[in-house]
């Protein structure tokens, strides 16, 4: 079965960073893309950035390039979200979602529960 | 990277179809066939029910259905049923890696 479980969410402040992290299972992470999606409370959907099976292609939001920065640790079946210089419209449900294919062009045929991360002083 | 743009709501009784529009440019849903659509329910994590603008998963049912015509794709539900209600959001590619979601609609089962 594919889990996907994000961590990491949490109260910081504008300005600061925070990680957030997502653990797969039941899938060979290597072999796909992934990206992270976000959702404002009442909002809708927003990709925020994806990365391709060797981290060779990365491709960012144009609101959060040069703030975000995602890796992954195939090795670790993980997926990471470096999120700096936050602001407070940056609080939302953050989603990990796995991509159909390796490249990062694919439809997201899964995702998990998300974390929520709330940005305020 | 401007959103996809969709009606805000849609509505139908039940056993009535229903069509939901995502218009983007030529950037984006004109220049790819991979338009991707998802169902969310009130919290909960959204669903794939159609990729590369017409294919249905495994498991969806054949009552939802996806085309598209130059920068503008649709999703079409026919026999509504009550558990259908829930929020959609079209989804394209838009390349190097990128994609851009659409601005989400509510559709309402009366």
């Amino acid at each position: 079965e594919v889990q996907l479980v994000e961590s990491g969410g949490g109260l910081v402040q504008p300005g600061r960073s925070l990680r957030v992290s997502c653990a797969v299972s039941g899938f060979t992470l290597e072999d796909y893309a992934m990206h992270w999606v976000r959702q404002a409370p009442g909002k809708g959907l927003e990709w925020v950035s994806g990365i391709s099976w060797n981290s060779g292609s990365v491709g960012y939001a144009e609101v959060v390039k040069g703030r975000f920065s995602i890796s992954r640790d195939n090795a670790k079946n993980s997926l990471y979200l470096q999120m700096n210089s936050l602001r407070i419209e940056d609080t939302a449900l953050y989603y990990c979602a796995k991509d159909w294919g390796p490249w990062g062009s694919g439809s997201l045929n899964y995702w998990g529960h998300g974390t929520l991360v709330i940005v305020s002083s | 990277q401007s959103a996809l743009t969709q009606p805000a709501s849609v509505s139908g009784s039940p056993g009535q179809s229903i069509t939901i529009s995502c218009t983007g440019t030529s950037s984006d849903v004109g220049n790819y066939h991979l338009v991707s659509w998802y169902q969310q329910h009130p919290g909960k994590a959204p669903k794939l029910m159609i990729y590369e603008g017409s294919k249905r998963p495994s498991g969806v049912s054949n009552r939802f259905s996806g085309s598209k015509s130059g920068n503008t794709a649709s999703l079409t539900i026919s026999g509504l049923q009550a558990e259908d209600e829930a929020d959609y959001y079209c989804c394209s590619y838009a390349g190097n890696t990128t994609r851009v979601f659409g601005t989400g609609t509510k559709l309402t089962v009366l």
